[in-house]
C-alpha cells in the first residue's frame, strides 16, 4: 500500500513567492495533519482535518499560511508570501478514526531565501 | 514551560548497553502517550504506546508516571540500527492532537 505521499520533496524559493505543498493521505485515512519541524522548535502541529473539515488550525502561525482539504485523497498548504523563517520540514500525516497513530509522508523541505 | 520536555541528548552508548531516556509533560489532563522513532532525514515513525501499567516491546519498555507527569523508554541491548532521535508525544485529548517533544538523540557505537 502506499503511504502518505508529499510534494515536492525539496523547495527553494525567494522571499515573497508562493509556495504550495501537497499531500495525498493514506486511502480510507479520514484524520490529516500538517507539521512543521525545526531544529529549535521540535515538530509543530499546525493544522488538522477531519472527514476533510479542518478542526484546529490554532498553531497555524499567521495570515500568511493557509491550509485546504477540497477531498478525502488530496490537501494543500500554502504560504504566501514567503519568508525566510518559514525555512523547514514540513510534514503531512494521517490517521483513521480515533487511531491516534499517525503515519507520516516523507516531508518537504522547504527553503526560503 | 514546554509542554513536552526532552534531554536533547546527544547520548552516546556502546553497542550492547542499556538506556533510558525520559519525558516530562506538563498537562496532567494528558491522556495518551507514545514514543516515536526518527531516523537522520526521515519522518518520525511509531514506536510504541504507553500505558499506565508499562509496557514492553522485544528490547524496548515504556513507563508512564502521571503523578510525576513523566514517561520513559529503557533500551536494552542497544544496537547500531538503534540510533536515532527519540520523540515524546502525548495527547491532550480531544482529537487526535499530538504534541511532540523536541526528541533525544541516540548514538550506538561499535
Amino acid at each position: 500500500d502506499a503511504g502518505v505521499i508529499q510534494s515536492p520533496r525539496h523547495e527553494v524559493t525567494e522571499m515573497g513567492q508562493e509556495v504550495t505543498l501537497r499531500c495525498k493521505p493514506i486511502s480510507g485515512h479520514n484524520s490529516l495533519f500538517w507539521y512543521r519541524q525545526t531544529m529549535m522548535r521540535g515538530l509543530e502541529l499546525l493544522i488538522y482535518f477531519n472527514n476533510n473539515v479542518p478542526i484546529d488550525d490554532s498553531g497555524m502561525p499567521e495570515d500568511r499560511f493557509s491550509a485546504k482539504m477540497p477531498n478525502a485523497s488530496f490537501s494543500t498548504l500554502k504560504i504566501q508570501p514567503s519568508e525566510p523563517r518559514d525555512s523547514a520540514v514540513y510534514f503531512c500525516a494521517s490517521s483513521w478514526g480515533s487511531n491516534e497513530k499517525l503515519f507520516f509522508g516523507s516531508g518537504t523541505q522547504l527553503s526560503v531565501l | 514551560r514546554k509542554e513536552v520536555e526532552q534531554d536533547p541528548g546527544p547520548f552516546n552508548v556502546p553497542e550492547g548497553a542499556t538506556v533510558a531516556f525520559n519525558c516530562t509533560y506538563s498537562n496532567s489532563a494528558s491522556q495518551s502517550f507514545f514514543w516515536y522513532r526518527q531516523d537522520c532525514r526521515k519522518e518520525p515513525k511509531l514506536l510504541m504506546s504507553v500505558y499506565s501499567s508499562g509496557n514492553e516491546d522485544g528490547r524496548f519498555t515504556a513507563q508512564l508516571n502521571r503523578a510525576s507527569q513523566y514517561i520513559s523508554l529503557l533500551i536494552r541491548d542497544s544496537k547500531l540500527s538503534d540510533s536515532a532521535t527519540y520523540l515524546c508525544v502525548v495527547n491532550r485529548g480531544g482529537g487526535n492532537k499530538l504534541t511532540f517533544g523536541t526528541g533525544t538523540q541516540l548514538k550506538v557505537e561499535l
